[in-house]
């Protein structure tokens, strides 16, 4: 069964620090990893999609790496600010699971100005 | 250059009725997904379907849920004789073709159950 794990589910950091947010997944054979930005009662915001291919993916403050052999992504938020408060999702596609793209339960980050 | 619209935003049912929720799908996009998130959760696969037809429903329940995708207007997923446990945000997402091919999503409509 494809799982996908983030772990913590919350974490409050604060404002100017540099932070991780860690997924991990049951499977090697991925489509592609997602991370999404969810504000509370919102919809979810694409932030970085890594292909099966790529090793990593970044905008602006964030990163994002993909180890597809030990089943683990990494986002990387530099320089944190408190608009940067919200609940980070991480969506795996995998191949066995055809249509679907399974979601983490995600990491709510507090940035504490 | 629309995204996906998903509408209502937000919809208020008493236990028993009916809840529609609709999906427009990205310009060009054939293929759609009905995702569910319960409070406090993330999201779960409900169904796929293409044009007129359901290719996965997996992930809805099996009694008072449907949806469909018919070949003109936009995707409908309904809920008969709702239930508090229905309260929920349910989020579409469309893709160009199925597969591999990025999903992307909408605002999502939030169900609230009286």
């Amino acid at each position: 069964k494809q799982e996908v794990t983030q772990i913590p589910a919350a974490l409050s950091v604060p404002e100017g620090e540099n932070l991780v947010l860690n997924c991990s997944f049951t499977d090697s054979a991925i489509y592609n990893l997602q991370w999404f930005r969810q504000d509370p009662g919102k919809g979810l915001t694409s932030l970085l999609l890594i292909q099966s291919s790529q090793r990593e993916q970044t905008s602006g403050r964030l990163n994002a790496s993909l180890d597809k052999s030990s089943g683990r992504s990494t986002l990387y938020i530099a320089a944190s600010q408190p608009g940067d408060s919200a609940t980070y999702l991480c969506a795996v596609h995998f191949y066995s699971s055809a249509s679907k793209i399974i979601f983490g339960s995600g990491t709510r980050l507090s940035i504490r100005p | 250059n629309a995204g996906v619209m998903q509408n209502p935003r937000h919809l208020v049912r008493r236990r028993g009725q009916e809840a529609r929720l609709r999906c427009s799908p990205m310009k060009g996009h054939s293929h759609v997904y009905w995702y569910r998130q319960l409070p406090e959760e993330g999201l779960k696969f409900m169904v796929y379907l293409q044009k007129e037809n359901i290719i996965d429903e997996s992930g809805m329940p099996k009694e008072r849920f449907s949806a469909e995708f018919p070949k003109e207007g936009p995707s409908i997923l309904r809920i008969q004789q709702v239930v508090r446990g229905d309260s929920a945000a349910y989020f579409c997402a469309s893709s160009a073709t199925g597969d591999n091919q990025p999903q992307h999503f909408g605002d999502g409509t939030r169900l609230s159950i009286l």
